[in-house]
């Protein structure tokens, strides 16, 4: 398979903390994207990485990339409880994305 | 920004019928179109790639007669599933890439289509 691996699969914290997560991959990447789902909703696009970046924020997100790793993590800073959702990584290879396994994250008020 | 749409939202059919999903891009131009496939608490899987005028490439593993895919236009891709059984029940999404405002874009995803084969 050419999905990627993410962890950890879930992960649960208080509002205010910090949640940590991490995708690998094996195949060469043109870049990396993560996205948010709220149960049995579609996807929502949170940020992209591309290869030849290392590092990228957006607002409360952190996303790194090493490539020579094979590996992205994301950071969700200050935590809320509408940040309760799984998360997934996408990398884009030949054109297509494929997916990690998700962490459900649950931050409690 | 780019939109892609999806109808219907959910459908409910019966054991050996077949069910057409619409994956619509609204703004833009989608020279390519993928279909995904998520189980309940799963990961999307890619199922097929299709691109406007040419027959899809199905990944491995997943029978083209029984997920049909048409790319007709720029605009329009649908998946139908043919002799629907209770296992083919998923939530089925789709993504669109072409060309917004002169760029070549991402993906962008439509907000899924849950299929319940009773």
């Amino acid at each position: 398979s050419q999905q990627g691996e993410e962890d950890p699969q879930a992960l649960s914290i208080q509002e205010g903390e910090n949640a940590t997560m991490n995708c690998s991959y094996k195949t060469s990447i043109n870049n990396l994207q993560w996205y948010r789902q709220n149960s049995g909703r579609g996807l929502v696009h949170l940020i992209l990485i591309r290869s030849n970046e290392r590092e990228k924020h957006s607002g409360r997100l952190r996303v790194t990339l090493d490539t020579s790793k094979k590996s992205s993590s994301l950071l969700i800073t200050a935590s809320r409880a509408a940040d309760t959702a799984s998360y997934f990584c996408a990398f884009d290879s030949w054109g297509k994305l494929q997916f990690g396994a998700g962490t459900q994250v649950v931050v409690t008020p | 920004g780019a939109v892609v749409s999806q109808h219907p939202s959910r459908v409910i059919c019966k054991s050996g019928t077949s069910v057409k999903i619409e994956c619509r891009s609204l703004d833009f131009q989608a020279t390519t179109m993928f279909w995904y496939r998520q189980f309940p608490k799963k990961s999307l899987m890619l199922m097929a790639t299709s691109n406007e005028g040419s027959k899809a490439t199905y990944e491995q593993g997943v029978e083209k007669d029984k997920f049909l895919i048409n790319h007709a236009s720029l605009t329009l891709s649908t998946l139908t599933v043919t002799s629907a059984h209770p296992e083919d029940s998923s939530f089925y999404i789709c993504s669109a890439r072409g060309v917004l405002a002169g760029v070549y874009n991402e993906q962008f995803f439509g907000p899924g289509t849950r299929l319940t084969v009773l």
